[in-house]
């Protein structure tokens, strides 16, 4: 099982800021598959980001995703009042799909 | 536009079995590449993924928790069931279905809250 690990915990930023948030697998990640989410209290997740770099339908330009093999990037560039929310990892390349811990953004 | 909703006990006592109903709309469970996922995520934790059924009816589980579910569909119905056995206290979560085509889930449902309490 490949275990992600994400990391801060919590970043606390202000709006405007760039918050650089890192997910870490226990071992390769095949074809980069890997995808991020956003989930808001009350809310279900809501995917941002699959095979490590292609924005989803509707998802802004700021968020931008990188990496490879084991060390993978989300990058929001300014950050806007409702990105304040927590981010989850997922990789999709090996059985089980597994999730990371997530990274709460915060206001600073 | 795809939607999903889950439906299901709010309340199980431990040691019963849960049964939760994923009823969706547009898409079909009948196209190739597409499929459906359960995922749970108890209060304040990260999301773990349990189960998927794909179109051609091929079936994933969680290896940890393999032994106790069951996903079955009915596409006439536009529906993707999951059955949990023996449920315990740390089984309290919100369950959640979703659409997924490569393994990554979008969208998803609202989501359903379980507890499971005596």
């Amino acid at each position: 099982e490949i275990v992600l690990t994400q990391s801060p915990g919590t970043l606390s930023l202000s709006p405007g800021e760039r918050a650089t948030l890192s997910c870490r697998a226990s071992q390769s990640v095949s074809s980069s598959y890997l995808a991020w989410y956003q989930q808001k209290p009350g809310q279900a997740p809501r995917l941002l980001i699959s095979d490590a770099s292609n924005r989803a339908t509707g998802i802004p330009d700021r968020f931008s995703g990188s990496g490879s093999g084991t060390d993978f990037t989300l990058t929001i560039s300014r950050l806007e009042p409702e990105d304040f929310a927590v981010y989850y990892c997922q990789q999709y390349g090996s059985s089980p799909l597994t999730f990371g811990g997530g990274t709460k953004v915060e206001i600073k | 536009q795809i939607t999903l909703k889950e439906s299901g006990p709010t309340l199980v006592k431990p040691t019963q079995t849960l049964t939760l109903t994923c009823t969706f709309s547009g898409f079909s469970l009948s196209t190739s590449g597409v499929g459906v996922g359960w995922i749970r995520q108890p209060p304040g934790k990260a999301p773990e993924w349990l189960a998927l059924i794909y179109w051609n009816d091929d079936k994933r589980y969680s290896p940890s928790l393999r032994s106790r579910l069951t996903i079955t569909k009915d596409t006439s119905k536009n529906q993707v069931v999951l059955t949990m056995t023996n449920m315990d206290p740390v089984d309290t979560a919100t369950y959640y279905c979703g659409h997924s085509k490569r393994n990554w889930f979008d969208p998803w449902g609202q989501g359903t809250l379980v507890t499971v309490s005596s």
